[in-house]
């Protein structure tokens, strides 16, 4: 069953512009990471986030966690075209299985 | 490339027909994960090991699925008597440990005529 739930759906902005993504969790979590899909592709991780880190960083990627909302964002700063893709946020769950949970992730267009 | 590796790419079956899938993950990962992703959602958590133990199935793997890793290295997946209901990308995944970076293969697509 899917627990994440992703925001927007959809996302269209201008180049150079930033977008932000959000994700909402139900449950505890031991860490949360993020994903990009290009389209019929396979996942590309981006950044991973532990359950006692509140902010991270990568390139022009920032990520952030509130455990007590139990929830993330993911902003792309001076977005470009290349960026056009889905996002999917995916939890792993308190436990050691390592599975993740994915939402129904964020269409972001990024428009030259 | 030293990646998640996935084969076929794509595959079309006719339904009713067998079919096997191939992973090979990362090599110093123990830990390997396939997942089913239909048009439009995120993937879904299907079956892992670690090392050649199968110790995780999600009750979306019917009896006709069923997932190796003989020696804790590659995985197949097989569906028999496929249906159309089970077109979908399929994606294997690695992990060095259960709470370290999940890296994904490129999936195979699966179509059922």
């Amino acid at each position: 069953s899917q627990q994440g739930e992703e925001d927007p759906q959809a996302l269209s902005i201008q180049e150079g512009e930033n977008a932000t993504m959000n994700c909402s969790y139900k449950t505890s979590i031991n860490n949360l990471q993020w994903y990009r899909q290009n389209s019929g592709r396979g996942l590309v991780h981006l950044i991973l986030i532990r359950s006692n880190e509140r902010e991270k960083h990568s390139g022009r990627l920032r990520v952030t966690l509130d455990t007590s909302k139990k929830s993330s964002s993911l902003l792309i700063t001076a977005s470009r075209a290349a960026d056009t893709a889905s996002y999917f946020c995916a939890t792993d769950l308190s436990g050691n299985t390592g599975k993740l949970i994915f939402g129904q992730g964020t269409t972001l267009q990024v428009k030259p | 490339d030293t990646g998640v590796s996935q084969d076929p790419r794509h595959k079309i079956t006719k339904r009713g027909q067998n079919v096997t899938f191939r992973c090979d993950p990362i090599s110093e990962h123990n830990r390997l994960y396939w997942y089913r992703q239909t048009l439009g959602q995120g993937p879904e958590f299907l079956t892992y090991f670690q090392n050649e133990a199968q110790l995780e199935k999600s009750r979306l793997l019917s009896d006709r699925f069923s997932a190796e890793r003989p020696k804790g290295s590659f995985s197949t997946l097989e569906i028999q008597r496929t249906e159309q209901g089970d077109s979908a990308m399929y994606l294997c995944a690695s992990r060095a440990s259960w709470n370290t970076e999940a890296f994904f293969g490129q999936g195979t697509r699966l179509t059922v005529v």
